[in-house]
Formats: structure tokens, sequence, C-alpha cells
């Protein structure tokens, strides 16, 4: 099946900082998820994003299906930006089949 | 909005027990999901669903079956729970963008 890793598999940052993280991809996809799991578990849409560069707020993705690569963006962190980032995508032309990366977790500081 | 709700949130199971984790979702999905999440991991799909009357096995349904008899509900039921199946239960639908319920937290003692 497919495989997807994300890096850094760890994050810390201090409030305000910027940082990128990244998700490669091991085959084909019809469709690329970011997703940001809270402390308390809650998994949230953030992107929806199989290609092409997406925005909202201080957040922003880009999807290079073709080198198989999707990149998360942080702006001007917050405390509140604490949390797991998984990437998660499907091959199929139909259906939304999840596999999930390993996620990476992000510590930002006050 | 509703969304995907799952319940119970938390449950504490002996070995040998069985339970059935409920997912209903008001977005007139086809298309609903099981996932389990071991600590520390991403998610892993048990079982998903295409439509009513129709389902499939994902890459870890050993130990579980569903059934999918609206389009509105997917319940997961545990039969003979063993250790290795605590976990947390995300249940989703959506066929494009999947969309997640809270979770359910699972405790096998």
């Amino acid at each position: 099946g497919i495989q997807v890793e994300q890096s850094p598999p760890d994050l810390i940052l201090q409030e305000g900082a910027n940082s990128t993280l990244r998700c490669n991809f091991s085959d084909s996809v019809n469709n690329l998820q970011w997703f940001h799991q809270n402390p308390w578990g809650q998994l949230i849409n953030l992107f929806y994003i199989p290609s092409g560069t997406k925005q909202n707020g201080r957040l922003s993705a880009t999807t290079v299906a073709t080198e198989r690569y999707s990149l998360l963006y942080i702006s001007s962190s917050q405390t509140t930006d604490s949390g797991v980032y998984f990437c998660a995508v499907s091959p199929g032309a139909a259906g939304n089949k999840l596999t999930f990366g390993g996620g990476t977790r992000v510590l930002v500081k006050p | 909005n509703a969304g995907v709700t799952q319940t119970p949130k938390f449950r504490i199971l002996k070995i040998g027990q069985s339970m059935t984790l409920q997912c209903t979702q008001d977005m007139n999905h086809n298309y609903m999901y099981w996932y389990r999440q071991d600590p520390g991991m991403g998610l892993k799909l048990i079982y998903y669903s295409v439509g009513a009357g129709i389902t499939d096995k994902g890459e870890v349904p050993n130990g579980y079956n569903v059934s999918r008899s609206t389009t509105e509900d997917f319940p997961l039921r545990l039969e003979l729970a063993a250790p290795s199946q605590t976990s947390v239960y995300f249940c989703a639908s959506g066929q494009s963008e999947a969309f997640f319920g809270q979770g359910t937290r699972l405790t096998v003692v």
C-alpha cells in the first residue's frame, strides 16, 4: 500500500515563529488532507488539498502531486497551534480510504 | 451542525466482553469509515462502507464487525474484547473530504 512519511517528527517553536511541515507519499493520490489533532484528541480538518495551494488565516498548504509531497505552513505560531499535525492520503478514484502519516508533534511555547 | 456523532466517548471493557460503538452522521454521505488510533500513531482503517448494505474490510479488520442498514448509521461491533483493542476509535464520513467524529476512548482490562 501507499506509504506516507511526515517530517519533522517533533517541532518546538517559540510563539510568533514560522514553520514548515512536510508530507511525502509513495504513489499517486486523488485525495490529500491535513488535520490538526488538538490536546483533547479531536481531529480538526485544516485542508483538503489533492493539488495546488490553499490558505486559511495563518495556515497555508501546497501539494505538488507530480512530485508526491505536500507542505503545511504555519505563520506567526500561537500556543493554540500546539498538537499533532497529520497528513492523510487516498489513492482511490472513489471514496476516501485514508492512509495517515505518523504525524508531526508541535509544541508552541509562550 | 452535528456532523459525525460517536457514542460513548469513553468505555472500559473487561477481556471477553462485547460492545457496539455507535456512529451517526447527518450530512447524507454515502461513504463512512471506522479508524483506530493507537498511542503516538496515526489512524488505521478498520472497515468502511460505500452505502447502505455495503461494507468492506480496511487495513486492520480482525476482531471487529460492522453493519450499515441506513445511510446515517454505521455501528462498529467488538466481539470478545482483547487488550490489543485498547485504542481510540474514530468514525468518519465523506467521499472526497472526510469529516471525523470526536472519538471513543476504549480500554480493555
